[in-house]
């Protein structure tokens, strides 16, 4: 199975918003509510972001949304902040076997 | 606070096995789903592994030959084992816990980087 689709950069201006899109197939984004976005700081591990579509762990801020329309799942950023600058990486539930898969990750870029 | 941690050699040579721990502070290991994650270059993110202390595991099935993972209750660890391996397999390692509800990860170990090469 493929990994899923992002594109490979975005950039905003701090204070705008920005929204980092996957597309997957009606196998694992379009079939499941087991969504999950990832912020990755060079030399750091992954941290989640959101999960089961629009939920966010506990500490992190309202600032980041996501959201879920037929095979493609989106990251919404508002109010960019320097610190938001980073790789982001999202995940989707793909079956029993395969379980998870990734996107190729979107490297976002506060101008 | 849960942390994790990876431990396990830098660098391998082809052909030979691979062996990771994951040592859990802040959680007993017994309560929860764990999972090993690794990332490289070429293949980007990939999962690899989940398990569960009753017993219940499960590997991908591109590496499933390969791999075993395991958790050890007495030493609050899980490991991660793979033969056979090759420069592909070159990639930072990550040991992560699952959270409730499924195929998400919170939180991660920092990584451990290994290096397939004679």
């Amino acid at each position: 199975q493929s990994a899923l689709t992002q594109p490979a950069s975005v950039s905003g201006s701090p204070g705008q918003s920005i929204t980092i899109s996957c597309t997957g197939t009606s196998s694992d984004i379009g079939s499941s509510n087991l969504i999950s976005w990832y912020q990755q700081h060079p030399g750091k591990a992954p941290k989640l972001m959101t999960y089961e579509v629009s939920r966010r762990p506990s500490g992190v801020s309202d600032r980041f949304s996501g959201s879920k329309s037929g095979n493609t799942a989106s990251l919404t950023i508002s109010g960019l902040q320097a610190e938001d600058e980073a790789d982001y990486y999202c995940c989707s539930h793909a079956g029993s076997d395969i379980y998870v898969i990734f996107g190729g990750g979107t490297k976002l870029t506060v101008l | 606070q849960m942390q994790l941690q990876e431990s396990g050699p830098g660098l391998v040579k082809p052909s030979e096995t691979l062996s990771l721990m994951c040592t859990v502070s802040g959680a007993s290991v017994s309560s929860y789903y764990w999972s090993w994650i690794r990332q490289s270059p070429d293949r980007g993110l990939e999962w690899i592994a989940w398990i569960y202390y009753g017993g219940s595991s499960h590997c991908s099935p591109s590496l499933r030959s390969r791999a075993t993972i395991s958790v050890d209750m007495s030493k609050n660890q899980f490991s991660l084992t793979l033969n056979s391996v090759t420069a592909a397999d070159t990639a930072v390692y990550y040991c992560a816990q699952i959270v409730w509800g499924g195929a998400s990860f919170d939180p991660w170990g920092p990584g451990t980087l290994v290096t397939v090469s004679s």
